[in-house]
């Protein structure tokens, strides 16, 4: 198994430009989730999916968009970047919710410049 | 809603010396709660979880946590740092709904020789 994986490793965005951040995971998980890590700040949730078809909010939404048409896939799109959204973004599934342990990805740094 | 603080962002022990990270919770509910490692340039990996059964959790290469209730406390403990322990730790609780985890801002652990 390849756990969990995000693409790419490290983007340089230019104000207003758009991307969209890819996670993939190969272990049947239902839930997955987006996070937001800056220094001293620890994770901040931006968005997350109990299933396929389902996706909430999470502590830091704004400027963020998900979409999650498959089990696998749940990607993250950055509409008009902007360089608040400088930061590394990490990719997490975990089988259910309470108790079980999420698996990271190993990251996306991205410069918004 | 259910919050997690962690006593001191930096903590530095000498090689063999004991480690002992911090953190507090508060929570609602009987909480699970997560001890995970991030290396530099790396994603969070899991190191010990409770989930209401023995509420001393040993994990992986050599740390252990003991819950506490009456304290709202689950610390992380090492009788012997190594060099190669030397990385930012996270606490994190399962929200309410068990749907996601609250992290703390996280603790930088610094081992001297």
């Amino acid at each position: 198994n390849a756990g969990v994986t995000q693409t790419p490793k490290f983007r340089i965005l230019k104000i207003g430009q758009s991307m969209t951040l890819q996670c993939a995971q190969d272990m049947n998980h239902n839930y997955m989730y987006w996070y937001r890590q800056d220094p001293g700040m620890g994770l901040k949730l931006i968005y997350y999916s109990v299933g396929a078809g389902i996706t909430d909010k999470g502590e830091v939404p704004n400027g963020y968009n998900v979409s999650r048409s498959t089990t696998e896939d749940f990607p993250l799109r950055l509409e008009l970047a902007a360089p608040s959204q400088t930061s590394v973004y990490f990719c997490a599934s975990s089988y259910y919710g309470q108790g079980y342990e999420q698996y990271f990805g190993p990251g996306t740094r991205l410069t918004v410049t | 809603a259910q919050s997690v603080t962690q006593l001191g962002s930096h903590v530095s022990v000498s090689e063999g010396a004991l480690v002992l990270l911090r953190c507090n919770y508060s929570s609602s509910v009987p909480p699970y709660l997560f001890w995970y490692v991030q290396y530099p340039n790396q994603g969070l990996q899991l190191l010990l979880k409770y989930t209401s059964a023995a509420t001393l959790v040993k994990g992986i290469n050599g740390f252990e946590a003991e819950f506490k209730k009456s304290e709202t406390s689950f610390h992380l403990t090492k009788p012997s740092a190594h060099m190669s322990d030397a990385a930012e730790y996270f606490c994190a609780v399962s929200d309410e709904y068990g749907n996601k985890l609250v992290f703390g801002a996280g603790t930088i652990l610094r081992v001297k020789s």
